[in-house]
């Protein structure tokens, strides 16, 4: 079956530092790959997705960036985080019908980051 | 831009109640619907989905949903709730009007639901 692996689990870094979250997925090749965030009150929130290695669309113009060095892996970074960064990072990776529609999405355990 | 609009942003309960969550969506064409719970501490999990046929769908732990196209709503119903339904509960929508939009689930804000025992 399909897992999606996320680390760290928890973390706090300061203002201005920079950051790398990192996602795996097991038991599925070249999946599509989502990273959200999630705020409280606010829903889940599409910062980027890759429908392959290097392919990279983002959704919402920010201090984030994201990237896929390998088929299932997807990497979010920031070379200097901010106080609004702070936030529950999702990854997820979805199936597709056979119009291209998505019929599933299937979430990570999440990154709770804050920056102090 | 495409929206998933959950007005009850926190409904709360007791053990035996009637549910009723509402999403509507706003895009009069064909969507995928879905629903997902996030219990606390735990990964966000798929509920129940809607992309053709009986508009009254069923899903796991005796939750269902109808579609209502003239609506535009997906509302989240379970008769009888149960304490350990204490969650958060999110509908999404994939929106089918773009080869991208197709790619990608619109989150509603999510309800906060308390089952008091």
């Amino acid at each position: 079956s399909q897992t999606i692996h996320q680390w760290p689990a928890t973390l706090v870094q300061p203002v201005g530092s920079p950051l790398s979250l990192e996602c795996t997925v097991e038991g599925t090749s070249n999946p599509n790959l989502y990273w959200y965030r999630q705020a409280a009150g606010r829903g889940l929130q599409l910062l980027f997705y890759s429908v392959g290695i290097g392919q990279i669309s983002s959704e919402v113009p920010q201090n984030l960036s994201a990237s896929r060095p390998q088929d299932r892996q997807f990497i979010l970074s920031s070379k200097k985080l901010l106080l609004s960064d702070s936030g529950f990072y999702l990854c997820a990776w979805s199936v597709y019908g056979t119009s291209g529609d998505l019929r599933e999405q299937y979430f990570g355990p999440g990154t709770r980051l804050t920056v102090t | 831009a495409q929206s998933v609009s959950q007005h009850n942003h926190h409904v709360i309960l007791s053990e035996a109640a009637s549910l009723e969550l509402g999403c509507n969506y706003s895009y009069g064409g064909t969507v995928n619907l879905f629903w997902y719970v996030q219990y606390p501490g735990q990964h966000l999990q798929l509920l129940l989905k809607y992309f053709s046929g009986d508009p009254l769908v069923k899903g796991i732990k005796g939750f269902e949903a109808e579609f209502i196209k003239s609506k535009f709503s997906f509302n989240l119903r379970k008769p009888s709730v149960q304490w350990s339904d204490t969650a958060e509960y999110f509908c999404a929508v994939n929106y089918l009007i773009s080869s991208g939009s197709a790619r990608q689930l619109t989150f509603g804000s999510g309800t906060q639901l308390t089952v008091l025992p």
